[in-house]
């Protein structure tokens, strides 16, 4: 079975702060996503990232695919209140496949 | 473009009881999923329709849960009887199906609350 492990679990940070959300897996994926959830909603997609090595950039959130598909990280620079919420990562072991997701991290930024 | 529906929002019942929740996906979109979300963890896949064939349901505990996606367009998901663990939100994604990295678009969910 591939899991995905995210770290930190929870993490609270002031206004301006920067952070790193991790997602390692052991297994190789074809692909893997970034989701953001909020209280009540459902997550909704940041960004795909398919190539190993690849770095998307999203404004003041920077993604990136490990070299051997295995593990991603989520890089925000400055944080706001407003990316508050809980990150969710999630890869496809296969292309077309189901993804699996990680248990997620749950930022709070305070201002 | 309008996203994906589900109803109800927020649904009590008691344990044994019966309930349904109903999903309707963005149009165009082959591919509908029910995610299990549990407080505290990210969302497990239920069951997985390609058009209105089952392509995944290997985790669906199907001694007590159903789903069914018929002309596959909207799909309902039953639990029946309903335990205290199914307590959860249970998650709604539709995709198009045909893009190799599947990219899924979520509905707000149906938070189930199990006493």
């Amino acid at each position: 079975t591939q899991l995905l492990e995210q770290s930190p679990q929870f993490l609270s940070i002031q206004e301006g702060e920067n952070l790193t959300v991790y997602c390692n897996s052991s297994s190789v994926f074809s692909s893997l996503q970034w989701y953001r959830q909020e209280p009540g909603e459902g997550p909704v997609l940041l960004v795909t990232v398919v190539t190993g090595g690849e770095v998307k950039k999203l404004k003041r959130l920077t993604f990136q695919f490990g070299d051997a598909r295995k593990d991603s990280s989520l890089h925000i620079t400055a944080a706001q209140p407003g990316d508050t919420g809980l990150y969710l990562c999630a890869g496809a072991p296969q292309a077309g496949t189901a993804l699996i997701f990680g248990k997620g991290t749950t930022l709070s930024v305070s201002s | 473009e309008a996203g994906v529906a589900q109803s109800p929002r927020y649904k009590i019942i008691e344990k044994r009881q019966s309930v349904a929740f109903w999903c309707n996906p963005i149009s165009g979109h082959a591919t509908l999923y029910w995610y299990q979300q549990i407080l505290g963890q990210g969302p497990k896949l239920l069951i997985q329709f390609q058009n209105n064939g089952v392509v995944d349901d290997s985790q669906l505990p199907k001694d007590r849960f159903s789903a069914e996606r018929l002309k596959g367009v909207d799909s309902t998901l039953k639990i029946q009887p309903a335990k205290l663990e199914d307590s959860a939100v249970y998650l709604c994604a539709s995709s198009l199906g045909s893009r190799i990295y599947n990219e899924q678009f979520f509905g707000p969910g149906t938070r189930l609350t199990v006493l």
